[in-house]
């Protein structure tokens, strides 16, 4: 199986912040990797599909990139709404998700 | 409209059968290359891909949990079934079933509302 890691597994940021978290998989997956978002309670919302490709109606403050193993999920400005917790997906092979990052409010 | 919605016991003794049920609406399960997965998360966990269905019928389960789940559809009723053998406790969590649009990338756009189970005597 293909293992993803993530890192930071939570960070502390003030609105208005830069905000990069890295996702590595365990092998290439080309650009085999989404990303959701999650709210407590709540089911993940599909922010970046296909490692770059952003979901319709999700603000562009968020952006991804990377392929082969290593990707990044950016927000250019982090605004009240997105802290939450991150989870990357590769669908290369057998789904799997990373553990999750947790970004709250410094 | 895109809605899903699990259905299932709430609680399951050690070693039982949970069986859930998700139904869809807002789009056809022969659709094609559309899919439908489970996933599940325990409190305060991250999420874990269990299984998913094609509208082909292609079916693929999680590596670790193979051998206990069985996925299946009934395109005629809109639903989508997943059984999971001899649960145990660290089988609490909630239970999302969510669907893979198609393009490709196995991305889920619309998901459940999921529903918790508990595993306990």
């Amino acid at each position: 199986d293909i293992q993803m890691t993530q890192s930071p597994s939570s960070l502390s940021a003030s609105v208005g912040d830069r905000v990069t978290i890295t996702c590595r998989a365990s092998q290439s997956i080309s650009s085999y990797l989404n990303w959701y978002q999650q709210k407590p309670g709540k089911a993940p919302k599909l922010l970046i599909y296909a490692a770059s490709s952003l979901q319709s109606g999700v603000p562009s403050r968020f952006s991804g990139s990377g392929s082969g193993t290593d990707f990044t999920l950016t927000i250019s400005s982090l605004q009240p709404e997105d802290f939450a917790t991150y989870y990357c997906q590769q669908s290369y092979s057998t789904p799997g998700f990373g553990p999750g990052t947790k970004v709250d409010i410094k | 409209q895109v809605t899903l919605k699990e259905s299932g016991p709430v609680l399951v003794k050690p070693t039982e059968t949970l069986t859930l049920t998700c139904t869809v609406s807002g789009f056809s399960l022969s659709n094609a290359r559309m899919g439908v997965s489970w996933i599940r998360q325990p409190p305060g966990k991250a999420l874990e891909w269990l299984a998913h269905i094609f509208s082909n019928d292609e079916k693929s389960y999680s590596t670790s949990l193979k051998s206990r789940l069985t996925i299946s559809k009934d395109t005629s009723k809109s639903q989508v079934v997943l059984t999971m053998t001899n649960m145990d406790p660290v089988d609490t969590a909630t239970y999302y079933c969510a669907r893979i649009r198609g393009s490709g990338w196995l991305e889920i756009d619309y998901w459940g509302q999921g529903t918790l189970v508990t595993v306990s005597s």
